[in-house]
């Protein structure tokens, strides 16, 4: 099984800042390798699939990045709606999630 | 553009099966793969396993081997995922999504969600 690892496991940014998290994988997976944002009962969202290709009507602050085992999700300038809980997935080998970065409003 | 709506919440007896139903609309189902996730209060998602309505073929997470069979009804474009031998551990939402662009990818949509609770 292939883990996949966030970090941090909790960011506070402010509002128009830049965020950036982090997700490694234990060995792998390409360029197989998928974003999603959830917000407090809701399902996840998908953002970025093929480690850097955004969703249809994703905006353009939210990119992707990396290969192999390295991947980055950074959002440009947060929005307030932009709050939430991320996780990355790895669909190389079968599906793992990563454990998940909340965005917290600093 | 196709959506999944999942069955309503349950509350079930620890032993016991639960059995989630997801149906699609707006789209050709037996095209699809769809794929189970769990999510217990608090915590991560978890892959349970897919189907691929088409082939008939089922796989699942080594974790769950043996107390999950997902199955899907092209006839009403409906999915399902039955747990058994429920313990409190299982209480969760539980999640259906389409597998893109085929029968390994990302999960896009993604159901409401239904909420399991085990207890006795």
């Amino acid at each position: 099984e292939i883990v996949m690892t966030q970090s941090p496991a909790t960011l506070s940014v402010s509002p128009g800042e830049r965020a950036t998290l982090s997700c490694r994988a234990s060995q792998s997976v390409s360029s197989n390798l998928a974003w999603y944002q959830q917000k407090p009962g809701q399902a996840p969202r998908l953002l970025i699939y093929g480690a850097s290709t955004r969703a249809t009507g994703i905006p353009a602050r939210f990119s992707g990045s990396g290969s192999g085992t390295e991947f980055t999700l950074t959002i440009s300038s947060l929005q307030s709606e932009d709050f939430a809980v991320y996780y990355c997935q790895q669909y190389n080998n079968w599906y793992s999630f990563g454990q998940g970065t909340k965005l917290e409003i600093k | 553009q196709v959506q999944l709506v999942q069955s309503g919440a349950e509350v079930k007896k620890p032993g016991s099966s639960v059995k989630v139903s997801c149906k699609a609309s707006g789209g050709t189902f037996s095209s699809y793969t769809i794929s189970w996730v769990r999510q217990a209060p608090g915590q991560g998602l978890e892959w349970m396993g897919r189907i691929i309505p088409i082939l008939g073929i089922a796989n699942y997470a080594q974790k769950f081997q043996g107390r999950v069979t997902i199955t899907a009804d092209e006839s009403t474009s409906t999915a399902y995922m039955e747990l058994s031998s429920l313990r409190s551990e299982d209480t969760a939402v539980y999640y259906c999504a389409v597998v893109l662009p085929h029968d390994s990818g990302w999960f896009d949509p993604w159901g409401q969600g239904t909420l399991v609770t085990v207890s006795s």
